[in-house]
């Protein structure tokens, strides 16, 4: 009855390829966020999307590409991988909800690692 | 845009102690404050959540607070033991509909048995 889960855990590949991590929550709620940690540990939003609609995009290179079939799926491809994009990736998901709630805490996925060689 | 900073980064404390981390934030006009725990190659653990009308929250041997005008929330940790070694993250969430999460780099803490 995992929360928030991510396919796969770990990834290996080689510089170029292109790869999808995959998110999914059971949690019924209506947003979904991608995050990337870098080797430092250092947590920086990537993308979110509200009700299948995307709502951030922080300054992500266009290769990144965030797809949400349904509001409980979030998955991510990334095309042309670069070493630079060696990292973890988290997928989290938060229900909408009126201010002075707690609507928005935000759950998280266990991580995919990739590494790019 | 909101800066989250987390000092120290690292904190070693025998078992037993109490202890505070903190967290410091730019913009006061902080939707609310969030405290994750996380622990060696794992995802992030939800402790608290802080609302911006709210000044403290609890949960068990947890305490955070925040305070929006000097821009820092801390977490106090009561007579504290090996299992709550991991990295403490704060993150703040911006106003508007994105409630996007703005991470602090986190303080590693180990507590010693």
């Amino acid at each position: 009855d995992t929360a928030v889960s991510q396919t796969p855990k770990y990834l290996v590949t080689q510089m170029g390829n292109d790869k999808s991590i995959k998110c999914e929550q059971n949690l019924g709620h209506d947003t979904m966020y991608w995050y990337k940690q870098d080797s430092k540990k250092f947590l920086k939003i990537m993308f979110s999307y509200n009700n299948k609609e995307l709502i951030i995009n922080e300054t992500v290179p266009n290769r990144f590409s965030p797809k949400s079939p349904d509001k409980a799926h979030l998955n991510l491809h990334i095309n042309s991988l670069e070493l630079g994009d060696s990292a973890v990736y988290f997928c989290a998901s938060s229900q909408k909800a009126p201010s002075g709630t707690s609507g928005d805490t935000q759950y998280f996925g266990p991580g995919t690692r990739l590494t790019v060689l | 845009k909101q800066e989250v900073t987390q000092i120290p980064a690292a904190l070693s404390v025998p078992e037993g102690e109490n202890l505070v981390l903190n967290c410091s934030f730019t913009d006061s006009a902080i939707y609310n404050l969030q405290w994750f725990r996380q622990d060696p190659g794992k995802g992030l653990t939800s402790l608290l959540l802080i609302q911006s009308s709210q000044r403290e929250q609890t949960s068990g041997r947890l305490n955070a607070s925040l305070d929006k005008s000097s821009g820092r929330s801390t977490l106090y940790i009561a007579a504290s033991q090996p299992g709550d070694s991991a990295t403490y993250l704060c993150a703040g969430i911006s106003s508007g509909s994105a409630r996007q999460l703005t991470f602090g780099s986190g303080t590693q803490l180990t507590v010693l048995p």
